[in-house]
C-alpha cells in the first residue's frame, strides 16, 4: 500500500479564497483523523470519521472549517474563507478498527503546508 | 481523556540513551500508552505501546511501572537521526476511538 495521500502537498493561497485538502487513507482503514500542526499550538485533531460518519468535530476551530467524507477512501477539508491565522501543516492520518481499550496506530500522510497570505 | 505531561525538550549525544518520562495520573484502566516520533517536516510514526510492566521493539523500550501513571520511552545509543519529537499519547474518547497528542518532547541529538 502507497500509505495515506495527501495533496497538495504545498498551498499557498491569499486571505478570503477557498482552500480544499485532499486525503486518501489507507485501504481498509475504517478511521479518518485530520490534524492540524503549528508552533504555537502543536498538533491538534480536527475532526475524525468512522467508516465515513463524522464523529467528533469539536476540533474544528470555526465554521469556515468544513470536513467530508463521501468515500471510504477519500475524504476533503475545506476551509472558506481562509485566513492567515490558518496557516499551518495539515495533517491526515487513517487506523483500523479500534478494540476495546486498544489503540490502533494511527498512520500519518506527509501533510500539506498551507500558507495564506 | 487522560492529559498527559511530558518535558519540552532534552539534549542527549551520541551513543547515549535517553529516557522520556510522561506523566498520566488520570489513565483509565481500559487505557493504552502509545509513543510515537516525529521528524521534521514529516507526519508522526509509531514507536511502540504497552499496557503494563515493559515492552520492547526494535526500535525502543516502554517501562510502565504497576500503577501506570507514568511511562519511560527508552532509547538505546542514540544518533544523531533521532532527533525529533516524541509525543506520549494516553486515552480514549467515550466512544473508545481516540488520541489526542501533547506538546510532545524535542529531543536534539548532539555529536
Amino acid at each position: 500500500d502507497a500509505g495515506v495521500i495527501q495533496s497538495p502537498r504545498h498551498e499557498v493561497t491569499e486571505m478570503g479564497q477557498e482552500v480544499t485538502l485532499r486525503c486518501k487513507p489507507i485501504s481498509g482503514h475504517d478511521y479518518l483523523f485530520w490534524y492540524r500542526q503549528t508552533m504555537m499550538r502543536g498538533l491538534e485533531l480536527l475532526i475524525y470519521f468512522n467508516n465515513n460518519v463524522p464523529i467528533d468535530d469539536s476540533g474544528m476551530p470555526e465554521d469556515r472549517f468544513s470536513a467530508k467524507m463521501p468515500n471510504a477512501s477519500f475524504s476533503t477539508l475545506k476551509i472558506q474563507p481562509s485566513e492567515p491565522r490558518d496557516s499551518a501543516v495539515y495533517f491526515c492520518a487513517s487506523s483500523l478498527v479500534l478494540a476495546g481499550g486498544i489503540q490502533d496506530t494511527q498512520y500519518f500522510g506527509p501533510g500539506t503546508r498551507l500558507t495564506v497570505l | 481523556l487522560a492529559k498527559t505531561t511530558q518535558p519540552i525538550s532534552m539534549d542527549s549525544y551520541e551513543g547515549q540513551e535517553v529516557n522520556i518520562t510522561c506523566s498520566h495520573n488520570n489513565i483509565a484502566t481500559n487505557d493504552y500508552i502509545t509513543w510515537y516520533q516525529q521528524f521534521p517536516s514529516q507526519g508522526p510514526r509509531f514507536i511502540i505501546q504497552g499496557y503494563k510492566t515493559k515492552v520492547t521493539n526494535e526500535v525502543a523500550s516502554l517501562f510502565i511501572p504497576a500503577d501506570r501513571k507514568s511511562s519511560t520511552l527508552s532509547l538505546p545509543r542514540v544518533s544523531l537521526s533521532d532527533t525529533a519529537v516524541y509525543y506520549c499519547l494516553v486515552g480514549v474518547d467515550n466512544a473508545g476511538n481516540m488520541l489526542t497528542f501533547g506538546g510532545g518532547t524535542r529531543l536534539m541529538v548532539k555529536p
